[in-house]
C-alpha cells in the first residue's frame, strides 16, 4: 500500500528535551515537507526538501531541524530552542518538478505535547 | 507574498443539501495552483480538488466542484448532496509554479446535520 506514515501518533515531551518525529513515504516522491498546525490557524511550513541531502527553511524554521539522508525519509527534530512546541505536526510529499502531478499528499500527523 | 483568506469560520448544512465554502487569495504570480483540502476528525489532510489557474474550466470531482473567478481571485468550493461524512475542516490553499510552498487559509469548519 503506497502512502505516507508518521510516528508516533501522540508524543509527550518534557521541557528542555529534544524529540524527533518520523515521516516515511513509499510513493517515490522527490519532495517532502513538514507543517505545523495550531488551533484556529492554517498549516505553516517548517522545512521542505526537494532532493536527498538538501532542504530549505520554511516560514517557521526556528527551533526545528531536519535531515534528508534517504529519499523516503524526512525526520523532524523539535529542539529545546522551540519556544512553543505543543502542536499538531503534518508531513507531506509530492513529485517535485512535474507540474501536472505536483500535489502535496499528507500523512496522518503527530500530536506533540510538551509537559 | 501570497495570502489565502477563508472568511467563514463555521458553516452548517443539512444532509442532501448543497453548501458553498468561500475562499479568496492574493498573488502577484500569473501561474499558480489552487487546492481544497479536507481535514476530518481523524486530522488526516485529504485532497478534495485542485485547479490550475491557466484553465478556465472549473474543476469537478464527483459531488465537489469549484467556482474559480480568476479576476476576482476567488475560489469557492461547492458540495452537492452533502453527506454526514463531509463533516470536517476545509482548507483552501494556493501554490505558485515557481515554489514548493503551499499557503493555507485558516479553514472553515463544516457540520453536516441529518
Amino acid at each position: 500500500d503506497g502512502g505516507i506514515t508518521q510516528s508516533p501518533k501522540y508524543l509527550f515531551r518534557k521541557e528542555g528535551q529534544n524529540v524527533t518525529l518520523s515521516c516515511e513515504q513509499n510513493l517515490n516522491h522527490d519532495a517532502m515537507y513538514w507543517y505545523r498546525q495550531d488551533p484556529g490557524q492554517g498549516l505553516r511550513l517548517i522545512y521542505y526538501s526537494q532532493i536527498v541531502n538538501d532542504f530549505q527553511k520554511g516560514d517557521i524554521a526556528e527551533g526545528y531541524s531536519v535531515s534528508r539522508e534517504k529519499k523516503e525519509s524526512f525526520p523532524l527534530t523539535v529542539t529545546s530552542a522551540q519556544k512553543n512546541p505543543t502542536a499538531f505536526y503534518l508531513c507531506a510529499s509530492s513529485t517535485a518538478g512535474e507540474l501536472d502531478t505536483d500535489t502535496q499528499y499528507f500523512g496522518p500527523g503527530t500530536r506533540l505535547t510538551v509537559l | 507574498a501570497q495570502t489565502v483568506t477563508q472568511s467563514q469560520p463555521e458553516m452548517s448544512v443539512q444532509e442532501a443539501e448543497t453548501v458553498t465554502l468561500s475562499c479568496t487569495y492574493d498573488t502577484s504570480e500569473s501561474n499558480y495552483y489552487l487546492f481544497w483540502y479536507k481535514q476530518p476528525p481523524s486530522r488526516q489532510m485529504i485532497l478534495v480538488i485542485r485547479q490550475e489557474a491557466y484553465k478556465q474550466q472549473n474543476a469537478t470531482e464527483n459531488r465537489f466542484s469549484v467556482n474559480f473567478q480568476k479576476a476576482a481571485k476567488s475560489f469557492s468550493l461547492k458540495i452537492s448532496d452533502s453527506q454526514l461524512g463531509d463533516t470536517a475542516m476545509y482548507f483552501c490553499a494556493s501554490r505558485s509554479y515557481n515554489t514548493d510552498k503551499l499557503i493555507f487559509g485558516t479553514g472553515t469548519r463544516l457540520q453536516v446535520f441529518p
